[in-house]
């Protein structure tokens, strides 16, 4: 079965640096997300793509928060200067309908020290 | 405001035994109502979901789950408990036709199957 896969699995920063998590969707999927876990909680929805543009933001991503789709393939989630509070799993996810199934990566753990 | 409830942090059941994982939501219209699992240090995994039609959907690894309106609810069950169903479950629903694309998950139970 296709899969999303993200990178890095582990990223380790300290606080008011930049971070680019990486995720590179299934290669028909046109919808594209973020979420985030902390500590093994409650996922919480950050931003969702669709068409080159964002669809949706939540409150928690703010002006540090960023997404792009560069090249068609990759999607990433840039952090431009981290907080202590910023320390989460981060989880990439696609679906090829709005509507359908989300795919999800196996996430990258960022902490923020 | 739109939300889905778990009311149980945990839930304990002996293998072989039914399962029952409680899920109520609180969106306006007809929702898609889906449930993932998450297994230690691993993303979620779709295991089934409800857009319309039979109230009762079938799902991967024996799961399956109930709809019902009246009580805006979506219960994940599973006749026999294997230990390896032992996971956090997530419930998550997605607003019809909203104009959003936002999925919202619950805050996840944990299954302790025990042997």
């Amino acid at each position: 079965e296709p899969e999303v896969t993200q990178t890095p699995s582990h990223q380790v920063t300290q606080m008011g640096q930049e971070v680019i998590l990486r995720c590179v969707p299934i290669s028909n999927h046109l919808y594209f997300y973020w979420y985030r876990q902390i500590l093994g909680q409650k996922v919480e929805f950050l931003v969702s793509f669709y068409n080159n543009e964002i669809s949706e933001k939540s409150e928690i991503f703010d002006d540090q928060f960023s997404v792009e789709r560069p090249d068609g393939s990759n999607f990433t989630l840039k952090i431009r200067s981290t907080k202590l509070e910023d320390s989460a799993m981060y989880f990439c996810a696609s679906s090829f309908n709005g509507g359908e199934k989300l795919f999800f990566g196996s996430g990258t753990q960022l902490s923020v020290l | 405001a739109q939300s889905v409830a778990q009311p149980e942090d945990q839930v304990n059941v002996a293998e072989g035994n039914p399962l029952t994982v409680k899920c109520t939501y609180s969106v306006s219209g007809n929702p898609y109502l889906f449930w993932y699992v998450q297994y230690p240090n691993r993303g979620l995994q779709f295991l089934l979901k409800y857009i319309t039609g039979d109230n009762l959907v079938k799902g991967s690894y024996g799961f399956e789950a109930e709809f019902n309106k009246s009580q805006t609810s979506f219960h994940l069950k599973k006749p026999s408990a294997l230990v390896s169903d032992s996971a956090l479950y997530f419930c998550a629903v997605r607003p019809p036709d909203s104009g959003t694309y936002k999925y919202i998950f619950g805050t996840g139970t944990r299954l302790k199957v025990l042997a």
